[in-house]
């Protein structure tokens, strides 16, 4: 199985920082990487998908970039809604693994 | 309102069985690949397994740890997607979710991704 592995697995960080959350695959995934985004208590929601493509209705401040084995999720200016746990996962082999998430607190 | 909502989670025996639902509305199932990902209390989400659409052949994928015990199953006349799990062990305790698999093509190539997600049924699995 493809291992997926996200650092740092927590950050504080202030209203308005940019942040970056960095995803490393255990093989090449070209651009087969998807971020989440959950909240406490709530399912996941898709963010971004073939590692840059930003879905449907997410706001512009998060991008995604990277491709092979090394991924960063950037969010420009952290909102107050952004504290969450972010979680990246590859579909480059159908058998999807996540990495273990990040969990962004407020400073 | 598109949604998937699970339902039949629960307390069970090591060892026992369990089936949970997941009934889709506001969309129809019958073209989708599905997939379950669990969360364990506290911990990160695992991918269980998926089973694609009919047209597609409606074979199923599992991963390690619930290959042989789970079974993915689905009824398109019902909008219903189900996930059969035997021989259960307390490390199988989590929220499950079920989700759809998304597919976009971006420059000629299909990417997936999960999209619609239920809000999840707890299963404990303890004596």
């Amino acid at each position: 199985d493809i291992q997926m592995t996200q650092s740092p697995s927590s950050l504080s960080a202030s209203v308005g920082d940019r942040v970056t959350i960095s995803c490393r695959a255990s093989q090449s995934i070209s651009t087969f990487l998807n971020w989440y985004q959950q909240k406490p208590g709530k399912a996941p929601k898709l963010l971004i998908y073939a590692a840059s493509s930003l879905q449907s209705g997410v706001p512009s401040r998060f991008s995604g970039s990277g491709s092979g084995t090394d991924f960063t999720l950037t969010i420009s200016s952290l909102q107050p809604e952004d504290f969450a746990t972010y979680f990246c996962q590859q579909s480059y082999s159908n058998l999807y693994t996540f990495g273990q998430g990040t969990k962004l607190e407020i400073k | 309102e598109v949604q998937l909502v699970e339902s039949g989670g629960g307390l069970v025996k090591p060892g026992g069985s369990l089936r949970i639902s997941c009934a889709a509305s506001g969309f129809t199932l019958i073209n989708a690949w599905m997939s379950w990902v669990r969360q364990a209390p506290g911990k990160g989400l695992e991918w269980v397994g998926h089973i694609k659409s009919k047209t597609d052949g409606g074979t199923t994928d599992y991963a390690a740890p619930v290959k042989g015990r789970f079974t993915i199953s689905r009824d398109d006349s019902k909008n219903t997607l189900y996930l059969q799990m035997n021989s259960l062990k307390t490390e199988d305790t989590a929220v499950y979710y079920c989700t759809t698999v998304w597919t976009e093509i971006v420059v000629v190539v299909a990417y997936d991704a999960f999209d619609i997600w239920g809000q999840g049924t707890m299963v404990t699995v303890s004596s």
